[in-house]
């Protein structure tokens, strides 16, 4: 099993931009989740998906979208980059509501110059 | 709002107990966490505890929860250099709409001296 996966690992654009991390999981999880981690900061969420076809906002959802057309895979679009959004994007997956097993990525760096 | 709090560093030498600290506000978190981040990795989750729970041990590892105090504890047993890592605290708690959302602390960095 690759477990959680990632693409870029680290990727550079330029304010206004748009991009795609990839992220997808073959565990067959239904629950799955984008953060960003921010020095000193713990991470935060972004947006979460309870299943296939149904996503929500997390704490910090602004400038960012995301959709969940299949359970494996779970895109998170950066519309028109800002500096602000240079941070490291986590995704991640569980089994079920509970988190009690819930796998990460290993991170997508991004810099928005 | 939910709020976790952890310190930020902490040095212990090579064979010693770690014990690292959480506290967090809300009373109504389900599961408390604690992930562990390597340089570079991604977070992996080393242990939870119910919050009906008082205590519970994973060979190395002991988690405290105090929910009364709502401080939260994990104490690493004969501590290693591999040990050193960032160690993040997370609740959880029902969201209402099927999920349950995390709200992590903002790590303490473990720095262990051989």
């Amino acid at each position: 099993n690759a477990g959680v996966t990632q693409t870029p690992k680290f990727q550079v654009l330029k304010t206004g931009q748009s991009m795609t991390l990839q992220c997808a999981q073959d565990m067959n999880h239904e629950y799955m989740s984008w953060y960003r981690q921010d020095p000193g900061m713990g991470l935060r969420l972004i947006h979460y998906s309870v299943g296939a076809g149904i996503t929500d906002q997390g704490e910090v959802p602004n400038g960012y979208n995301v959709s969940r057309s299949t359970t494996e895979d779970f895109p998170l679009r950066l519309l028109s980059a800002a500096p602000s959004q240079t941070s490291v994007y986590f995704c991640a997956s569980s089994p079920d509501e509970t988190n009690t097993e819930a796998f990460f990525g290993q991170g997508t760096r991004l810099t928005v110059v | 709002g939910e709020d976790v709090e952890q310190s930020l560093f902490l040095s212990v030498r090579e064979g010693d107990s770690s014990v690292i600290n959480c506290t967090y506000t809300d009373s109504s978190s389900t599961y408390l966490y604690w992930y562990k981040q390597e340089p570079g990795a991604g977070l992996q989750l080393l242990t939870y505890i119910f919050s009906n729970m008082d205590m519970k041990q994973d060979q190395r590892l002991t988690v405290l929860l105090n929910k009364k105090d709502k401080h939260l504890s994990l104490r690493i047993a004969d501590t290693q250099t591999g040990d050193s890592a960032i160690y993040f605290c997370a609740e959880s708690m029902d969201s209402g709409a099927g999920s349950y959302q995390l709200t992590f602390g903002k790590g303490t960095k473990l720095s262990v001296i051989p």
